[in-house]
């Protein structure tokens, strides 16, 4: 099945900074999703983004995908931002929209 | 409009105990998943329902059953607990009928999770 390598594991960030999430794939995808878990446990949608670019707020994120790889950008975090992200890929041919989700990326912005 | 209700958030279970966690959706999503989320991982797909009446097996069924009797519900059975079950637990859903690939529709929705310890 296909793979999904997120980078860094871990990221601490001071309050206001910026940062890049990585997610790189290791096959064709009909579908990808980036997550922000916060910390008490709860699953929230960021972006569908299959390919291009897409902006909400301070977020962003650009999918390469004749490349493979997707990048989350965050912009002035914010304590708020603090959690774990995950990118989540449906390959080509998965069918049912099946998603495959990375280890994701733990997140902590300190004020 | 709740969107995925999960229950129970909470249980512990000793090992050969059995138990159903329950999952009900009202925004009329075709498909549903059942997802386990271990420790600094990242979520698993245990199995997965493209409507009433459907189910099929993702990437760790072993140990689990589900059933879809209707497009709201979407319960998750533990036969004979072993603390290898010991996990988060999300249903998610997703897939407005009528929607086409590529508007988005295929986003999913999570519940707020359920956390189970088997002793």
């Amino acid at each position: 099945g296909i793979q999904v390598e997120q980078s860094p594991p871990d990221l601490i960030l001071q309050e206001g900074a910026n940062s890049t999430l990585r997610c790189n794939f290791s096959d064709s995808v009909n579908n990808l999703q980036w997550f922000h878990q916060n910390p008490w446990g709860q699953l929230i949608n960021l972006f569908y983004i299959p390919s291009g670019t897409k902006q909400n707020g301070r977020l962003s994120a650009t999918t390469v995908a004749t490349e493979r790889y997707s990048l989350l950008y965050i912009s002035s975090s914010q304590t708020t931002d603090s959690g774990v992200y995950f990118c989540a890929v449906e390959g080509k041919g998965a069918g049912s929209y099946q998603l495959t989700f990375g280890k994701g990326t733990k997140l902590s912005v300190i004020p | 409009n709740a969107g995925v209700t999960q229950t129970p958030k909470f249980r512990i279970l000793k090992i050969g105990q059995s138990m159903t966690l329950q999952c009900t959706q009202d925004m009329n999503h075709n498909y549903m998943y059942w997802y386990r989320q271990d420790p600094g991982m990242g979520l698993k797909l245990i199995y997965y329902s493209v409507g009433a009446g459907i189910t099929d097996k993702g990437e760790v069924p072993n140990g689990y059953n589900v059933s879809r009797s209707t497009t709201e519900d979407f319960p998750l059975r533990l036969e004979l607990a072993a603390p290898s079950q010991t996990s988060v637990y999300f249903c998610a859903s997703s897939w407005l009928k009528g929607f086409r690939v590529g508007t988005g529709a295929n986003v999913l929705t999570f519940g707020a999770g359920s956390r189970l310890t088997v002793l």
